[in-house]
């Protein structure tokens, strides 16, 4: 079963700075990685998904980028309504499932 | 728009059984494999089940294998989730979730979720 890490836990930082969250598979997902962004009392919205891929209407201020087991959610310049948990997702063909990692929460400095 | 409206959540005995279910519109339906996702309080999500978009393949998580069933009704646009033997551990917010691909035999990612409803497991 292949187990995500994400690093931080927590990232405090202050809007208009630039957020690098981390999150790393036990083996390699190829580019089968995706990010959500969860905000209190909100289901999840998706980001990005094969690693690097804008999903619709998600601002051009976040990328994706990695392969294989580590990879990278970038937020250029952090807006107000960025602070939130954010979730790297795996998926895996056989078996068939998906695995989330256990977030990284950016908060206000 | 995509709509997804999850209903059916309450409080129900250890060993008890409740039956989800998810109201889909705004999309073809019946060319999307489904998800349900949970999120037990104050923790992350957990990936429950996915049915492929003709109701011909399911899988399941390790920790629900064999008390849940996620099963569809194409022609009423329906997701559901039965649940059978519940646990405490089983309590958390359950999601509805369309994948992204459509026509996929296997899981991928979610791109709409519905808002959840909340199942509790207690005495």
């Amino acid at each position: 079963e292949i187990v995500l890490t994400q690093s931080p836990a927590t990232l405090s930082l202050s809007p208009g700075e630039r957020a690098t969250l981390s999150c790393r598979a036990s083996q390699s997902v190829s580019s089968y990685l995706a990010w959500y962004q969860q905000k209190p009392g909100q289901a999840p919205r998706l980001l990005i998904y094969d690693a690097s891929n804008r999903a619709t209407g998600i601002p051009a201020r976040f990328s994706g980028s990695g392969s294989g087991t580590d990879f990278t959610l970038t937020i250029s310049s952090l807006e107000p309504e960025d602070f939130a948990v954010y979730y790297c997702q795996q998926r895996s063909n056989w078996p068939p499932r998906f695995t989330f990692g256990p977030g990284t929460k950016v908060d206000i400095k | 728009q995509v709509q997804l409206v999850e209903s059916g959540g309450g409080v129900v005995q250890p060993g008890g059984s409740l039956r989800l279910s998810c109201a889909a519109s705004g999309f073809t339906f019946s060319s999307y494999g489904m998800h349900w996702v949970r999120q037990a309080p104050g923790k992350g999500l957990e990936w429950v089940a996915f049915i492929r978009y003709d109701g011909s393949n399911k899988y399941y998580a390790d920790s629900v294998k064999g008390r849940f069933t996620i099963s569809r009704d194409n022609s009423k646009n329906t997701l559901y989730l039965q649940m059978n033997s519940l646990r405490a551990e089983d309590t958390a917010v359950y999601y509805c979730a369309k994948d992204s691909e459509n026509y996929g035999d296997y899981p991928t990612e979610v791109d709409y979720w519905g808002q959840g409803t909340l199942v509790t497991v207690s005495s």
